[in-house]
């Protein structure tokens, strides 16, 4: 089961910073944050993890809080391209548990 | 690199008839998942290899599924019997085991409908 809540749905402006909320409260000690974008007729894309420092990539930057039981996604400079379902995991370290999906957060950039 | 290969990407089946779905991974990629997912839901696991041996299967996996992985390489997942709820989207995914938090390289899946 996932252990993950998200909104089922956001907007954002073109151009506009879209930042994604993911709250998982009973997150272990040894669990990655994860999070996929699945753009429509596709599957899921990887954009970042991170276990408890804030990281950043071409894609995204991910801000996770000091008590680890809630992240956000942000995406700089949201563009057309950027509509897709978000999907915000928790993952051992180990690797060895595949990844649980939950429904992610639609996110709708408009023009 | 190529990225990871679904064939076909559409299938359309009879009630009753067999399936066969292709995955061929990432080539470095000693990993391979099956994950199911229907319309507004995201995906769901079916079952993984690591190299040639099948570590887990899903609950959801019914007897009428089978997943092989013959020479660590690609991957084959047949349905038997097909029944319209197995109509979904199937998607294959590898990654590597070794190093830590790593991602997965999805295909773009194949798509089933039973009539």
């Amino acid at each position: 089961d996932a252990k993950t809540t998200q909104p089922p749905s956001m907007d954002c402006a073109e151009g506009r910073a879209a930042n994604l909320p993911c709250n998982h409260s009973t997150i272990s000690g040894n669990e990655y944050v994860y999070w996929y974008r699945q753009i429509h007729s596709q599957g899921p894309q990887y954009i970042i993890h991170g276990l408890k420092n804030n990281e950043t990539n071409e894609m995204a930057s991910l801000i996770i809080t000091e008590d680890r039981k809630s992240s956000t996604l942000i995406l700089p400079h949201a563009t057309l391209r950027d509509t897709a379902v978000y999907y915000c995991i928790v993952r051992p370290a180990s690797g060895n548990t595949p990844l649980v999906f939950g429904k992610g957060t639609r996110l709708s950039v408009i023009a | 690199d190529t990225g990871v290969s679904q064939n076909p990407r559409h299938k359309i089946t009879k009630r009753g008839q067999n399936v066969t779905f292709r995955c061929d991974p990432i080539s470095e990629h000693n990993r391979l998942y099956w994950y199911r997912q229907t319309l507004g839901q995201g995906p769901e696991f079916l079952t993984y290899f690591q190299n040639e041996a099948q570590l887990e299967k899903s609950r959801l996996l019914s007897d009428r599924f089978s997943a092989e992985r013959p020479k660590g390489s690609f991957s084959t997942l047949e349905i038997q019997r097909t029944e319209q709820g197995d109509s979904a989207m199937y998607l294959c995914a590898s990654s590597l085991s070794t190093g830590k938090a790593y991602g997965y390289t999805f295909g773009s899946g194949t798509r089933l409908t039973v009539v």
